[in-house]
């Protein structure tokens, strides 16, 4: 069965320190990978997805940046965190674009 | 970019009764899926409907689709505090996303015992 993780669950930065957020999937290949923000009381932005390994699309312009060096790894990063970066980060899989997506159970990310 | 807009934004309602929640959305989709989050943790997928169809069922869950209203609702049969979650809809449509989900601010349940 596959399975998403994201770690860490929870973190607590100073504004303009560096950011790794990291997610990995198992179980499936060559899956579509998310990455969203969600701001308290809000829904969900899309901030990066990616199609294969390399192939980063950007929803947003931000101070943020993906990664996907393996199949099954998607990397969410910053150089200098923002105080708006705050917010609860979730990563997501499909197999096929359009349809169920699967979450990772999020990283609550406070900026202060 | 967000389209789906979810109608209302809290419900609160006691145990056993129905809850019905609505979504809005603004071009032309696919799909359209329901989904569920329990407060600080990732979302579950409930239900998908595609474009060709009007109703669905899921247990205790009928989701429903009006293609000529752009909207579909959420009706959960007798509700129970386990129920107590924000719901979301998401649709397919968006040419600059790819394959990407737009999803709505949600709808947040109370389901009191």
């Amino acid at each position: 069965s596959q399975t998403i993780h994201q770690w860490p669950a929870t973190l607590v930065q100073p504004v303009g320190s560096p950011l790794s957020l990291e997610c990995t999937v198992e179980g499936t290949s060559n899956p579509n990978l998310y990455w969203y923000r969600q701001a308290a009381g809000r829904g969900l932005q899309l901030l990066f997805y990616s199609v294969g390994i390399g192939q980063i699309s950007s929803e947003v312009p931000q101070n943020l940046s993906a990664s996907r060096p393996q199949d099954r790894q998607f990397i969410l990063s910053s150089k200098k965190l923002l105080l708006s970066d705050s917010g609860f980060y979730l990563c997501a899989w499909d197999q096929l674009g359009g349809n169920e997506q699967f979450f990772g159970p999020g990283t609550r990310l406070t900026v202060l | 970019s967000q389209q789906g807009e979810e109608d209302p934004q809290a419900l609160s309602i006691q145990e056993g009764e129905n809850a019905t929640m609505n979504c809005s959305y603004k071009t032309s989709i696919n799909n359209l899926q329901w989904y569920r989050q329990n407060s600080g943790r990732g979302l579950v997928h409930l239900i998908l409907i595609r474009s060709n169809e009007r109703e669905k069922h899921s247990g205790r869950l009928r989701v429903t689709l009006d293609t000529s209203k752009k909207s579909s609702s959420l009706l959960i049969t007798a509700s129970r505090a386990a129920d107590t979650a924000s719901y979301f809809c998401a649709t397919d449509a968006d040419s600059n996303s790819g394959y990407a989900l737009n999803f709505g601010k949600g709808t947040s349940l109370l389901v009191t015992p």
